[in-house]
This record gives C-alpha cells, structure tokens and sequence, in this order.
C-alpha cells in the first residue's frame, strides 16, 4: 500500500525568504504526485501534479516540485514567499487507475509566514 | 460556477441523530468520492463510487452509507452519530475512463460537529 510522509509538521518562514517543503513517499510503481494547499476554513486547492516527463513541475501561485526518485521525495518550493501563502500543505499519492484513483494525503505541513 | 459542492458547510447535532451531506459536481466527471479530515487535518478516503458504482470503502463502519442517485451526485448518510464523527467531510469528483490517472477537485468541505 501506498503512503505519505511530511516530515514537518509546522514551519515558520519570514515574507520574501525562500521555501522548501518536504515529501517522501512509498509506492511500488511510478507514483502520481500531487500538492494540495488547503487555506483555512476552506477546501483543498490542487497546487501542482506530477504524472511523468520533466522531474520539475511548475504549478500555480509561483510554485515548483521536483521528483526524485532516488530519493523517493517530491519536494515543494517557492523562491520568495508571501504572507498570503500560509495555510496547510498537503503531500498526496494517487494509486494507479485499477485501484480506484485513490489518494492517499501526508499528514500536512502547516505553513506561518512572517512580517 | 462552482465545480464541486457540498451542503450544508457546517453541521451541528446531538450523539444519535442521523445526518445527510449532499455533493454535487458539475464537471461531467464518472467518479466521486468522500474525505473525512479529523481535527488533526489527516486526511483518509471513505468511498469513492464510479458511474453510481461503489468501488472503494476503507472500512468505514457500517454507520456511514454513501449514496450515488447519478453520476453528479454523492451523498453521505450517518447514523446514530457518535462524538468521533466530529471532522471536516470533503467531497471529491474526477474522471476515472481513459486508463490514466486524472486529477481530484475537491468541495469546500462540510465541517460536522456532534454534541
């Protein structure tokens, strides 16, 4: 069975520093990656996907991930953060289509952003 | 317009009544599923339902009985419930036919409170 790691449960990065949240995953196949950002009170909101090709995806709102498989981490970033980025991060993988099309979601990583 | 809906987003009762979430998703998609995340914010998959079809249930108890009437449509009944139904239920749709695996849109979430 597949599951999620996010090793950081809070992290606290001051406005304009750069950002890096961390994801390890375990899967017995090429894994579907996903990273949802779930603002508070509100739903989750797909950031970026990874299916296959270029280990480095770009998504929405000025972040990037990068695939490793060596590492079996799929890590998000963001040069420069903004105070309107705090919110939950979530890691997911998503089971081949046989199964379902499950997801399975790390624990979160919750996101404080600094004046 | 919104692409998945969820009624009502809050939902407060008493231990032993029963309750229904309604969902509704508009975007043409075959497969829907439910979310619960727990005041942890762990996210974990309930069902999910394919063409009005249940094809998966992460053994859930019995009090909980998901029900598809059409492709756009997935509720969620609960019976006699219990203090730790208490959590934020989240719909999700996409679309499972092609062989691929395709992304999820989730609601904004229904946050259920037992008394």
């Amino acid at each position: 069975a597949q599951s999620v790691t996010q090793p950081d449960i809070h992290i606290t990065v001051s406005e304009g520093a750069s950002l890096e949240l961390r994801c390890n995953y375990s899967y017995g196949a090429t894994p579907y990656l996903f990273w949802y950002v779930q603002s508070p009170g509100q739903g989750l909101q797909l950031l970026l996907k990874y299916f296959s090709g270029d280990t480095l995806v770009q998504g929405i709102k000025g972040f990037e991930a990068e695939f490793k498989r060596s590492q079996s981490s799929f890590n998000l970033r963001k040069p420069s953060v903004h105070w309107s980025d705090a919110a939950e991060y979530f890691c997911a993988v998503g089971a081949r289509p046989r199964a379902g099309n499950m997801l399975t979601f790390g624990g979160g990583t919750r996101l404080m952003v600094k004046p | 317009d919104t692409a998945v809906s969820q009624t009502p987003k809050y939902l407060v009762t008493q231990m032993g009544n029963d309750k229904s979430i309604k969902c509704e998703q508009n975007l043409g998609h075959d497969t829907m599923y439910w979310y619960k995340q727990d005041s942890k914010k762990f996210l974990k998959i309930m069902f999910s339902y394919n063409n009005k079809e249940l094809i998966i249930n992460e053994t859930v108890p019995n009090r909980f009985s998901p029900k598809s009437p059409d492709k756009a449509h997935l509720n969620l009944h609960i019976n006699s419930l219990e203090l730790g139904d208490s959590a934020v239920y989240f719909c999700a749709s996409s679309r499972l036919a092609g062989g691929t695996y395709n992304e999820q849109f989730f609601g904004p979430g229904t946050r259920l409170t037992v008394l």
